[in-house]
């Protein structure tokens, strides 16, 4: 039971357009959620996140937008450069036992910017 | 610079051949995971400490057993791997904190072959 989703395994976009990457989850306790970008051959580095009490986070040219009411977010990238290429994990996070936050991950979504 | 290891970055065994695979970070972090991540299933915890000597299950717990004697290091330890554990792992580590916020640094990832 995937708890979060991420639908769109690939992205093409060109050079200084707008990437838009999503994602759904199912599980209403989620209280956090985050972006994590990754690169082959490394491990993911954390990009944006959002408190589910906010609806928009913004960091340059990385936008996270979240609808509680759809149990979706979304990641928007302006303008998207090549740098920006990688693979992008969708992540949420819940409080378990012992007070520990724990943390699911979508599968990812291959974003491609052509130049 | 602040940063989690791995060791070794790349191994190849057989079936039922022990191995540990090494982790450390030098963030003074509470909280420590091991991730694995295969195609089509993204990251999945394994096993994850929230300190010295309490550690827990994560999602996908058969076959790994984990130890944290010291906060620094959190090794992950196949005692009979098989085929199916074959796959890349991340080791993670996060500060804990009041606040929800969750971001996690990974290490590099150790690609595991298992024949």
């Amino acid at each position: 039971d995937q708890q979060v989703k991420q639908n769109s395994p690939s992205l093409s976009v060109q050079e200084g357009r707008i990437s838009i990457l999503n994602c759904d989850y199912t599980n209403s306790m989620f209280d956090y959620f985050l972006w994590y970008k990754k690169y082959p051959a490394e491990g993911p580095t954390f990009l944006i996140s959002i408190s589910s009490i906010k609806d928009k986070n913004e960091d340059g040219r990385f936008t996270v937008f979240l609808n509680k009411s759809a149990k979706h977010l979304s990641l928007h990238i302006v303008p998207s450069q090549p740098g920006d290429s990688a693979v992008y994990f969708c992540a949420a996070s819940a409080r378990a036992s012992g007070g520990y936050q724990k943390v699911t991950f979508g599968i990812g979504t291959k974003l491609q910017v052509i130049p | 610079e602040a940063q989690v290891t791995q060791n070794p970055r790349y191994l190849i065994t057989v079936t039922g051949k022990k191995l540990t695979v090494t982790c450390s970070q030098n963030m003074n972090h509470e909280y420590m995971s091991w991730y694995r991540q295969d195609p089509g299933l993204g990251l999945r915890q394994i096993y994850y400490s929230m300190n010295v000597e309490v550690t827990d299950k994560g999602d996908v717990p058969e076959g790994y057993k984990v130890s944290r004697k010291e906060k620094r290091n959190f090794p992950l330890i196949l005692e009979s791997p098989s085929p199916n554990q074959t796959s890349l792992y991340f080791c993670a580590s996060r500060s804990r904190r009041d606040s929800f916020s969750d971001e996690q640094f990974f290490g590099p990832g150790t690609r595991l072959t298992v024949l």
